[in-house]
């Protein structure tokens, strides 16, 4: 059983644009929404997090959107820029820390 | 900057061979986590760690043991390896917080023939 789902898969936008990432869960217990940007090759790096009495996180150009009633939370990559091309996995952990459950995770390309 | 490495970065057993990947972490963190990614599942947990000496079945622990003999040091066992264990593994360490964060490393990629 998916605990974390992501959609898209994958997802093509222009530079400049805003990419939204999207991520839904079903564990009302989860608490804690970190965000991994990961490069081919290399190992998933935390880009930004949010808990759930925040519904909004702000970093920069990335943004994390949270909505507890619905479940659901995205993240934003405002200005998108070619660098920003990488996999992207949404995580959530309960209350009684114990293990991370990551989604799936959606494939950003971002065209000069 | 924390700083997990993952040895060796490439490996290629035969089937029934035993297999050892090995993670190395210097930043004194209490947790350590071994994890598989492969194309369509992202990251499955299969054993994690609290400290030396102790270790925990996490949700894909099955033809796989793992091994914490110090803070810094923890260690996946394939003792019977099978081609569906081919995927690329990623050992992590972290810290119990409320707001734990994750350091990867850079990830071994084995090829179970």
């Amino acid at each position: 059983q998916q605990q974390v789902r992501q959609s898209p898969q994958s997802l093509t936008v222009w530079e400049g644009e805003t990419a939204i990432l999207n991520c839904s869960y079903e564990n009302s217990a989860f608490d804690y929404f970190p965000w991994y940007q990961q490069f081919p090759g290399e190992g998933p790096a935390l880009l930004i997090s949010i808990l759930s009495v925040s519904n909004k996180k702000e970093d920069g150009r990335f943004t994390i959107f949270f909505n507890k009633r619905e479940k659901k939370l995205s993240l934003h990559i405002a200005d998108s820029q070619p660098g920003d091309s990488a996999t992207y996995f949404c995580a959530a952990r309960d209350t009684g820390y114990q293990n991370f459950y990551f989604g799936k995770g959606t494939s950003l390309t971002v065209i000069p | 900057e924390a700083a997990v490495t993952q040895s060796p970065r490439n490996k290629v057993a035969v089937t029934g061979g035993k297999v050892t990947l090995s993670c190395n972490q210097t930043n004194n963190h209490n947790n350590m986590y071994w994890y598989r990614q492969d194309t369509g599942h992202g990251l499955r947990l299969i054993h994690y760690s609290y400290g030396a000496g102790s270790t925990e079945k996490g949700d894909i622990p099955d033809g796989y043991k793992a091994s914490r003999p110090s803070q810094e040091n923890f260690s996946l066992i394939l003792e019977l390896a099978t081609p569906s264990q081919t995927s690329v593994y990623f050992c992590a360490s972290g810290v119990t917080t409320s707001a734990e964060t994750l350091y990867f490393g850079s990830g071994t990629r084995l090829t179970v023939l």
